[in-house]
């Protein structure tokens, strides 16, 4: 079994929609991700979240909200999805108990909004 | 603020060649660097990072990064490229002088190591 998990791994949907995108991982660390990837771009952080009562703004959160209903469970919601939001979704996690820890990832959740 | 630019979108090599990818870094205080690689309908992994200590840093796969702090630059390398390498690389960075507790990514290059 993978060790963080997204779901659902493909999704289409239509503009105004709410959609969720779910994350959750087994490898106990407390801090958790969401990136956006788009082409030429690269990754960018839209939400973070450093334990299940610390949850931050990353560079692109206009149009996001997120919930961390455990330590192992972390979600990005969409409540008005728009096209421009269509991209690949990733979620990823780290250690916070030894600094500089790499960050783990899933494998993505392929998003489009038509 | 911390960015970190990966200058060429592609880099082609012939397989057994020197490969290098490179990243520069903008930071106000001391850099974490790291490099991770994506294959095809995966996430992200992680290949070696750079915090403190000697300037070149071995991670995975055979892979290696020098750290050059005067021209502000983390180069992924290896000495003898494999088919099986071709994949999307990204450079990532963190300023540990300001405490932004989240890591910065460049735009990716996609290497293609020919046969």
């Amino acid at each position: 079994d993978a060790d963080v998990t997204q779901t659902p791994r493909n999704r289409i949907t239509k503009t105004g929609k709410r959609i969720m995108l779910e994350c959750s991982q087994t490898k106990g660390h407390d801090r958790m991700y969401w990136y956006r990837q788009d082409p030429g771009l690269g990754l960018r952080l839209i939400y973070y979240s450093f334990d299940v009562k610390d949850i931050n703004k990353g560079e692109i959160s206009d149009g996001y909200s997120v919930s961390r209903q455990a330590q192992a469970k972390f979600s990005l919601s969409l409540e008005s999805a728009i096209p421009n939001q269509t991209a690949l979704y990733f979620c990823a996690t780290s250690d916070a108990r030894v600094s500089n820890q790499p960050q783990h990832f899933g494998d993505g959740t392929r998003l489009s909004i038509l | 603020a911390q960015s970190v630019a990966q200058p060429e979108d592609q880099v082609n090599v012939a397989e057994g060649n020197p490969l290098t990818v490179k990243c520069t870094y903008s930071v106000s205080g001391n850099p974490y660097l790291f490099w991770y690689v994506q294959y095809p309908n995966r996430g992200l992994q992680f290949l070696l990072k750079y915090i403190t200590g000697d300037n070149l840093v071995k991670g995975s796969y055979g892979f290696e990064a020098e750290f050059n702090k005067s021209q502000t630059s983390f180069h992924l390398k290896k000495p003898s490229a494999l088919v099986s390498d071709s994949a999307l690389y990204f450079c990532a960075v963190r300023d540990w002088d300001t405490g932004r507790r989240a890591l910065t990514f460049g735009s990716g290059t996609r290497l293609q190591v020919q046969p």
